[in-house]
């Protein structure tokens, strides 16, 4: 079985500093790791993907993730925040058994960027 | 590429009715999700289908949903004699290799 926990259900920040939002995973199988997006009353827009090869992922709107197989780890960064940026953030794993993709997901982590 | 929609994007209705909503998948995207996301939480996994086959059901979906997916194009989730708990944002996401897209949801709210 799977499962994805986040490890901060809120982040405060402000606006131009970094952030990390942190996720980590458990399975027995190897797994592709997406992080998502949901701004107020939208659905799921996806940030960036692991599927294979570097462990360092570039998403859009200047967000990277680096998976780590040795502490099932798959943090989510950016350098510099901006007010648009506050959503909540959800890291999610599939194993992609069955040759389909099951999504299981985190709780979410609330990201609000302060002025 | 037109994005998955789905419609409608709110229902309010009362406990007991029987709701129906639909998902229009990217038109090339053989396979399609449902989910259901409640307050605070992540989306959570409901039933699957590769163009009109149902190949999994979630325990989350008791024997007042159904899930259809005639031709397999656009598919709808049907909920019978609703309940509170019913209350969630359902969510449709299709893909055909490695990355599934959602649709904006449908929020549902039982009084």
């Amino acid at each position: 079985a799977q499962s994805v926990t986040q490890l901060d259900s809120q982040v405060p920040v402000f606006e131009e500093a970094p952030v990390e939002l942190r996720c980590n995973y458990s399975s027995s199988v190897s797994v592709y790791l997406f992080w998502y997006v949901q701004y107020p009353n939208q659905g799921l827009q996806l940030l960036l993907k692991y599927l294979s090869g570097s462990t360092l992922v570039k998403g859009i709107n200047g967000f990277e993730a680096e998976f780590n197989k040795s502490q099932t780890s798959f943090h989510l960064r950016k350098p510099s925040v901006h007010i648009s940026d506050t959503a909540e953030y959800f890291c999610a794993v599939t194993g992609f058994s069955g040759g389909y993709n099951k999504l299981i997901f985190g709780a979410g982590t609330r990201l609000a960027v302060h002025p | 590429d037109t994005g998955v929609s789905q419609n409608p994007r709110h229902k309010i209705t009362k406990r007991g009715q029987n709701v129906t909503f639909r998902c229009d998948p990217i038109s090339e995207h053989n396979r399609l999700y449902w989910y259901r996301q409640t307050l605070g939480q992540g989306p959570e996994f409901l039933t699957y289908f590769q163009n009109e086959a149902q190949l999994e059901k979630s325990r989350l979906l008791s024997d007042r949903f159904s899930a259809e997916r005639p031709k397999g194009s656009f598919s709808t989730l049907e909920i019978q004699r609703t309940e509170q708990g019913d209350s969630a944002m359902y969510l449709c996401a299709s893909d055909r290799w490695d990355t599934q897209y959602f649709g904006p949801g449908t929020r549902l709210t039982v009084l």
